[in-house]
């Protein structure tokens, strides 16, 4: 399996929702990203994960809560998100940090 | 930190033209540089990459040419067709930096027929 696979494909919150993304790799990586994408801007690095723990988390608001529970799993838990979070969020994985990364297809978010 | 830009912000080609695109990077310690093309409504997917002990790799219709002395790096596509139309992203990254990919801003490529 080469793919990074993501889901779901599309989510509508509300702000006093909460909801998790989900990605999933089984190539055998070791690192693993979440991404955070607006129209027609390159991609922004939110958390990154290194052999299951955070090794990177950009300065990211809390109502975004990360977990890695295993190798091959990504979550990425939201709470009270606002409009402005409405975005792409893609996740990636590499065989370890520095390396290649693939990315997922995306779950496009929508905040009422 | 590493500060990544890329020229030009649109592009417009005919088909069967050349197409390249210019990206310079800040951080003298960069040395993995990835290209992504991005679809509308797509994930990016890496098209091309390069390391720093390389001064050229080619693929097909599609090469990467990096001055690490300038500390530029290049993208050029031959004989464009219609489905090479999207946006590009060129990356830098230093090995033992965590994975931390900065992105440049992207170009927009539209290859008319």
């Amino acid at each position: 399996d080469t793919e990074v696979t993501q889901t779901p494909k599309h989510l509508v919150m509300g702000m006093t929702n909460k909801k998790s993304l989900k990605c999933e790799q089984h190539m055998g990586h070791r690192a693993m990203y979440w991404y955070k994408q607006k129209a027609k801007k390159p991609p922004e690095l939110m958390f990154v994960y290194s052999y299951e723990k955070l090794s990177i988390n950009e300065s990211v608001p809390s109502r975004f809560s990360p977990e890695c529970p295993n190798s091959s799993l990504l979550n990425l838990h939201l709470h009270a998100l606002q409009p402005e979070d409405s975005a792409l969020y893609l996740c990636a994985s590499s065989q370890d940090t520095g390396e290649t990364q693939y990315f997922g297809p995306g779950t496009r978010l929508l905040v009422l | 930190g590493e500060n990544v830009e890329q020229h030009p912000s649109t592009l417009s080609v005919q088909e069967g033209d050349s197409a390249v695109i210019k990206c310079t990077y800040s951080d003298s310690a960069s040395n993995y540089f990835p290209w992504y093309k991005q679809e509308l409504g797509k994930r990016p997917q890496l098209i091309i990459d390069i390391r720093s002990n390389v001064g050229e790799k080619k693929d097909q219709r599609i090469a990467v040419t990096l001055n690490k002395t300038a500390k530029h790096f290049s993208l050029h596509i031959t004989e464009t067709q219609p489905e090479d139309s999207a946006v590009y992203f060129c990356a830098a990254s230093t090995r033992g930096s965590q994975g931390n990919l900065i992105f440049g801003k992207g170009t927009k490529l539209s290859v008319k027929p």
